[in-house]
């Protein structure tokens, strides 16, 4: 059963908003949610964390719903260093706190 | 502050041998987890270690191993290599096991031919 679930892939422009969503059904009531950015060859780089409603850093925004089921994580006004692969995680505390990454988002920024 | 360090940054092994993979956490942070990723797989969890004991460990042979020192550091060890091992394997750290922010190195590129 996955954790989590994320398109495996989007396609934008330079200077666009990219919205991308994560569905985590089964998150505990104590799970945050972490986005992070990965680059080839390289390793993730965390980008926002949130427990509820939204949560805005210089970078990105988070928006949660009420029941928490799922999560977007907004991008403004992307750009070409901007393509990467995002993954959502969701806190391992129903899981033996196990930190199980899903398959990721592949972003393509095109100008 | 120093980020996370992986040493090497890349290797090259021939099958049957053994590889020894180093990381040094940032400084306070006991929690060392280490995934193994390659093309199209994603990043697959390898096991992890807070205070010098194996906490959680995912889906991998016994074959592959690890461990961690009284500092946080932490060694990864993949014995009889085959040439599915070829991967990048990462190691992050985060301060405890509460939290979900992960700090990445970047990561060792092991090649077996």
């Amino acid at each position: 059963l996955a954790k989590t679930t994320q398109p495996i892939s989007m396609d934008s422009y330079e200077g666009q908003e990219v919205n991308i969503t994560c569905s985590h059904n089964n998150i505990a009531t104590n799970d945050y949610i972490t986005w992070y950015q990965q680059f080839p060859s390289q390793g993730p780089r965390f980008i926002i964390q949130g427990y509820k409603t939204k949560v805005t850093n210089e970078v990105a925004s988070l928006f949660i719903p009420a029941d928490r089921k799922s999560s977007t994580l907004s991008l403004p006004r992307v750009s070409l260093s901007d393509t990467a692969v995002y993954y959502c995680l969701v806190g391992g505390h129903k899981y033996g706190n196990k930190l199980v990454f899903g398959a990721g988002t592949i972003l393509r920024v095109k100008s | 502050k120093a980020g996370v360090t992986q040493t090497p940054r890349y290797l090259i092994k021939t099958r049957g041998q053994q590889v020894t993979l180093s990381c040094s956490p940032i400084s306070g942070h006991r929690s060392v987890s280490w995934y193994q990723q390659t093309p199209g797989q994603g990043l697959q969890f390898l096991f992890e270690y807070f205070s010098e004991t194996q906490r959680n460990k995912g889906n991998f042979p016994g074959r592959f191993s690890g461990r961690q020192f009284s500092n946080s550091r932490s060694e990864m060890n993949v014995s009889t290599l085959e040439l599915g091992d070829s991967a990048l394997y990462l190691c992050a750290s985060r301060k405890d096991r509460q939290n979900e922010k992960l700090f990445f190195g970047s990561g060792t590129q092991l090649s077996v031919l």
